[in-house]
C-alpha cells in the first residue's frame, strides 16, 4: 500500500525557473493538502482541495498554483521560483471531514532548493 | 492570528521515564487537537488525536486536553530511544474550516 506518493524527492532550481511537484494518493481520500516546512516556522498550509474539482488557498499561497487533476492527484506548481521558496514540501491527504479532517496522511516530502 | 506554541526543546529524558510534551493554543474556538511525530528527515505521522476535555490513552501515549486553559499535552510512558523525534502539536478550529495550525514542535531525546 503506497499511501501518499510525491515526486520528485529532491530538486534544485535557479531563480525564475518553473516546476511542478506531483502528489498521488491511493487511499480514496477526498481531501488533499500541500504544506511547506521551514526551520522554526512549523508546517504551513499552501493550498488544499476538499474534493475533486475544488481548490482553496491556505496560509501561504503566494507564488504557487495547484491543480486537482482527479481524486487521486494534486499537483503544486511554482511558476517563477524564488529563493524564499526553498523549503521541504509535504503533500497530505485525509479521508474525513469536519474536525476529523486533521487526521492527515503525509507523503515523504520534496526538498526544493532555489538558487 | 491563531497561534500554537510549543517549547522547542530538546527535552531529554532517561529511558523508561515519562516524557511530558506541552502545547498551548490561542483560538478559543479550537475543537480538534492532534499530535504528530516526525523523525529527522522524515514526514510527520499522526500518533494521537483528542476532541473532548480530559484524557485519552493509546498504549504508552496519553493525550490530555484542557479547553478552559487552552492547553493540550502528550505523555509518553516508559520512553524508549526509538521515541526520540520531534513532536508536532496541531490544532483545528471551526473558524478556519478545521484546517490545522501547527506548532513548531518539541524535540524529544530519550537517553539509553
Amino acid at each position: 500500500n503506497a499511501g501518499v506518493t510525491q515526486t520528485p524527492k529532491f530538486q534544485v532550481l535557479k531563480t525564475g525557473q518553473s516546476m511542478t511537484l506531483q502528489c498521488a494518493q491511493d487511499m480514496n481520500h477526498n481531501s488533499m493538502y500541500w504544506y511547506r516546512q521551514d526551520p522554526g516556522m512549523g508546517l504551513r498550509l499552501i493550498y488544499y482541495s476538499a474534493s475533486e474539482g475544488t481548490t482553496d488557498k491556505g496560509e501561504v499561497p503566494n507564488g504557487y498554483n495547484v491543480s486537482r487533476l482527479n481524486k487521486r492527484e494534486f499537483s503544486l506548481r511554482l511558476e517563477s521560483a524564488a529563493p524564499s521558496q526553498t523549503s521541504v514540501y509535504f503533500c497530505a491527504s485525509s479521508a474525513a471531514s469536519g474536525r476529523a479532517s486533521g487526521e492527515l496522511f503525509f507523503g515523504e516530502g520534496s526538498r526544493l532548493t532555489v538558487l | 492570528q491563531k497561534e500554537v506554541e510549543q517549547n522547542s526543546g530538546p527535552l531529554s529524558v532517561p529511558e523508561g521515564a515519562i516524557a511530558s510534551l506541552n502545547c498551548t493554543y490561542s483560538d478559543r474556538g479550537s475543537q480538534s487537537f492532534f499530535w504528530y511525530r516526525q523523525y529527522s528527515g522524515k514526514s510527520p505521522e499522526l500518533i494521537m488525536f483528542i476532541y473532548s476535555n480530559g484524557d485519552k490513552e493509546d498504549g504508552r501515549f496519553t493525550a490530555q486536553l484542557n479547553k478552559a486553559s487552552q492547553y493540550v499535552s502528550l505523555l509518553i510512558r516508559d520512553s524508549q530511544p526509538s521515541d526520540s523525534a520531534t513532536y508536532l502539536c496541531a490544532v483545528g478550529a471551526r473558524s478556519s474550516g478545521d484546517k490545522l495550525t501547527f506548532g513548531t514542535g518539541t524535540r524529544l531525546a530519550v537517553r539509553p
